[in-house]
């Protein structure tokens, strides 16, 4: 099974700020990487796929970077609908697909 | 556009059963996995199974293999989760979600269906 370890757990930040979120995958997962936006009480959103890739509708200050063990989620310019918690997920190699433990992004 | 509907909240006792559902509508609903992942309480996303609703091909994550069973019915386009035996530690939000194509990210999901097991 690949465990993908993200950090930070918190990352707290201000509106306007560059957020940096990453992902570690414990073997390599190529390309196949995707990141996932929740808010509560929502369901998850996808926001990218293949690592680089944004999905239909997601703004372009979210962009992926990364390949093979380690990813990164920018936020070029944290707007307030932003602030919620963010998991990665591989799909390299499944069963079973695998999620982070999320980072959540907080106002400072 | 696919939407994925599940059924209502469930409050049930341990050793009751259940089933869930998600009913998928839209294109390529048979023609994509559908998966089922759980939230519990203040925690993260768990994938347990998924199905192919074409010919109900299964695959489960090896921690939830043998504690539910994933199904479906192709001709009303329905996956369903169920147990035979629930514990408390079932108390968790219950996602459907729909990989699209052959590439297994979720684009696409249901509004979750809480459970909550409690005596």
């Amino acid at each position: 099974e690949i465990v993908l370890t993200q950090s930070p757990a918190t990352l707290s930040l201000s509106p306007g700020e560059r957020a940096t979120l990453s992902c570690r995958a414990s073997h390599s997962v190529s390309s196949y990487l995707a990141w996932y936006q929740q808010k509560p009480g929502q369901a998850p959103r996808l926001l990218i796929y293949d690592a680089s890739n944004r999905a239909t509708g997601i703004p372009a200050r979210f962009s992926g970077s990364g390949s093979g063990t380690d990813f990164t989620l920018t936020i070029s310019s944290l707007e307030p609908e932003d602030f919620a918690v963010y998991y990665c997920q591989q799909r390299s190699i499944w069963p079973p697909l695998t999620f982070g433990g999320g980072t959540k992004v907080e106002i400072k | 556009e696919v939407q994925l509907v599940q059924s209502g909240a469930e409050v049930k006792k341990p050793g009751e059963s259940l089933k869930i559902s998600c009913k998928c509508s839209g294109y390529s609903c048979t023609t994509d996995w559908i998966g089922w992942v759980r939230q519990m309480p203040g925690k993260g996303l768990e994938w347990m199974a998924g199905i192919y609703l074409g010919d109900s091909d299964t695959r489960y994550s090896p921690s939830f293999q043998g504690q539910v069973t994933i199904s479906a019915d192709k001709s009303i386009t329905t996956a369903y989760l169920q147990w035979s035996s629930l514990k408390a530690s079932d108390t968790a939000m219950y996602y459907c979600a729909k990989c699209s194509g052959s590439n297994c990210y979720f684009e696409y999901w249901g509004q979750g269906t809480l459970v909550t097991v409690s005596s």
